[in-house]
C-alpha cells in the first residue's frame, strides 16, 4: 500500500526560482525521507526527519514535517537546471516493520 | 567503491520465460528489497529481507520469487506466472530495517517482455 503522496505531480519552473513540494500519508510514522531520480536511474537518498522533528536543512534544501496534518514539504531554494528529477517521499510507519513506503512523485522541471 | 550492483540494465525476455534479476551489494547491510516502478505508479514493494535466510512478501509478490543466501546477494527471479512483468525493478539495501530506514539503490533493470 502506497502511503505517501505527492503533490504537484509536474512542476515546472525558472532557474533560480524556488521549487516546492508536498507530501501527504495517513499513517502515524516514525520518519519521512525524500529521494530524487534522475530520468532512468537509482534513487538517491536526500534527506530524513523523524516523526519528533519539524524542520531539516541540507544545502538547498529544507524539509518540513507536521505530524498533526500528516504532510511534508521539501523546498529546493534558487533551483539550477541539474535539479531536472523525480522527487519521492517515503514514510516508515510506527509500530511496524520500518519498511519505508513511497509515493508517485513529483516530476520537477527546471528550465534554465 | 561500496554500493549496490544490478544487473543486467536492460532485460527482453519472451512471454513464458523465468528471468532472473541480480542485485549484490558491498557496504555490509543487513536489509535487501525489491522494487518495481511503473511510469505514474511510484515505487511498489516487492520483496523484502531483513536477515540472510529469511525474505517477506511485499505489496505485489505474486510471480516474483527471492533467495537470500549471502549477506551480500538478493536474486530476484520474475516468473512466468507474473502477467505484466515489463517494468523498471529497483534494489535497494539499508543497514537495518530498523529505525534508520535510509535506503540505498541501485540503478536499475529494465525488463521488457517481447
Amino acid at each position: 500500500s502506497q502511503q505517501g503522496e505527492e503533490d504537484p505531480q509536474a512542476l515546472s519552473i525558472q532557474e533560480g526560482e524556488n521549487a516546492t513540494m508536498n507530501c501527504s500519508y495517513k499513517t502515524s510514522i516514525n520518519n519521512l525521507q525524500w529521494y530524487r531520480q534522475n530520468s532512468g536511474r537509482g534513487l538517491v537518498h536526500l534527506i530524513l526527519i523523524r516523526s519528533n522533528e519539524r524542520e531539516k536543512h541540507s544545502g538547498r534544501l529544507r524539509v518540513t514535517l507536521d505530524t498533526s496534518k500528516k504532510s511534508s514539504s521539501l523546498l529546493i531554494t534558487a533551483s539550477r537546471a541539474a535539479d531536472t528529477a523525480s522527487y519521492f517521499c517515503a514514510t516508515a510507519a510506527s509500530g511496524g516493520s520500518y519498511i519505508p513506503t513511497f509515493g508517485r512523485g513529483t516530476s520537477l522541471i527546471v528550465h534554465p | 567503491d561500496g554500493g549496490i550492483t544490478q544487473s543486467p540494465k536492460y532485460l527482453f525476455r519472451k512471454e513464458g520465460q523465468n528471468v532472473t534479476l541480480s542485485c549484490e551489494q558491498n557496504l555490509n547491510h543487513d536489509a535487501m528489497y525489491w522494487y518495481r516502478q511503473d511510469p505514474g505508479q511510484g515505487l511498489r514493494l516487492i520483496y523484502y529481507s531483513q536477515i540472510v535466510n529469511d525474505f517477506q512478501k511485499g505489496d505485489i509478490a505474486e510471480g516474483y520469487s527471492v533467495s537470500r543466501e549471502k549477506k551480500e546477494s538478493f536474486p530476484l527471479t520474475v516468473t512466468s506466472a507474473q502477467k505484466n512483468p515489463t517494468a523498471f525493478y529497483l534494489c535497494a539495501s539499508s543497514i537495518t530495517s530498523g529505525r534508520t530506514g535510509e535506503l540505498f539503490f541501485g540503478e536499475g533493470s529494465r525488463l521488457t517482455v517481447l
